[in-house]
């Protein structure tokens, strides 16, 4: 166990929708990242808040966006969902700054019919 | 050319055999690595993280990095079916986010 938390674990809705993927990081880690894992991308980089605010910016469409809150869990807001974005997305923490180990949560597998 | 490359296997040996993973990369600034074990459908979970050249071992695993050929290998001891797993290597720059590789399949056959 990573001691990253997510929620929830899978997630079924339709195209043009709008989800929230939900992150907790490690206990004590200012740094969370956002990755979205396809079965023909890999591990894509998101986006990275380091305590409340926004550090870096990745592939992110936007259409996605994110935000860090006081307790330092995050979120993942996708809207006007479609197809290819079923993926398994995974939230990562560390303790400080982009170049310090990144541990993994167990991802959140979302499903647009 | 992509910044990091892995062969995407699927790789597959017999119980017990040494295991060599490898990543290729093109950006000479990276000076950050580490090597992750992804399980099916699984958060990816880490298993070395080095720094600059050289080499770490870690009970069965050993990671090296050769900064001159931009080359970084991950070796598996004694490998066990529990190894089955893709393995990814991802690296980065000061200052910069880490860059994963697509992932090796390794497959552990009793």
């Amino acid at each position: 166990d990573s001691g990253v938390t997510q929620t929830p674990k899978h997630l079924i809705t339709a195209t043009g929708q709008r989800v929230t993927l939900r992150c907790s990081p490690r206990s004590g880690d200012l740094s969370v990242y956002w990755y979205q894992q396809s079965l023909d991308q890999g591990l894509q980089f998101l986006i990275q808040y380091y305590n409340g605010e926004e550090r870096a910016k990745g592939n992110i469409l936007e259409r996605f966006s994110a935000q860090q809150f006081p307790d330092l869990h995050s979120e993942l807001n996708l809207s006007s969902l479609e197809l290819g974005d079923s993926a398994l997305y995974f939230c990562a923490s560390s303790p400080l700054t982009s170049t310090d180990t990144q541990y993994f949560g167990p991802g959140t597998r979302l499903t647009v019919l | 050319q992509k910044e990091v490359e892995q062969d995407p296997g699927p790789l597959s040996v017999p119980e017990g055999a040494i295991v060599s993973l490898n990543c290729t990369y093109s950006n000479s600034a990276f000076q950050y690595f580490m090597w992750y074990r992804q399980y099916s459908r699984k958060g990816p979970e880490l298993l070395m993280y080095t720094y600059s050249s050289g080499n770490k071992e870690d009970g069965r695993f050993t990671a090296q990095v050769d900064k001159s050929s931009k080359y970084i290998s991950l070796f598996i001891r004694d490998s066990q079916p529990s190894d089955s797993a893709t393995y990814l290597c991802a690296m980065s720059a000061w200052g910069q986010n880490f860059v994963f590789g697509p992932g090796t399949r390794l497959s552990v056959l009793p």
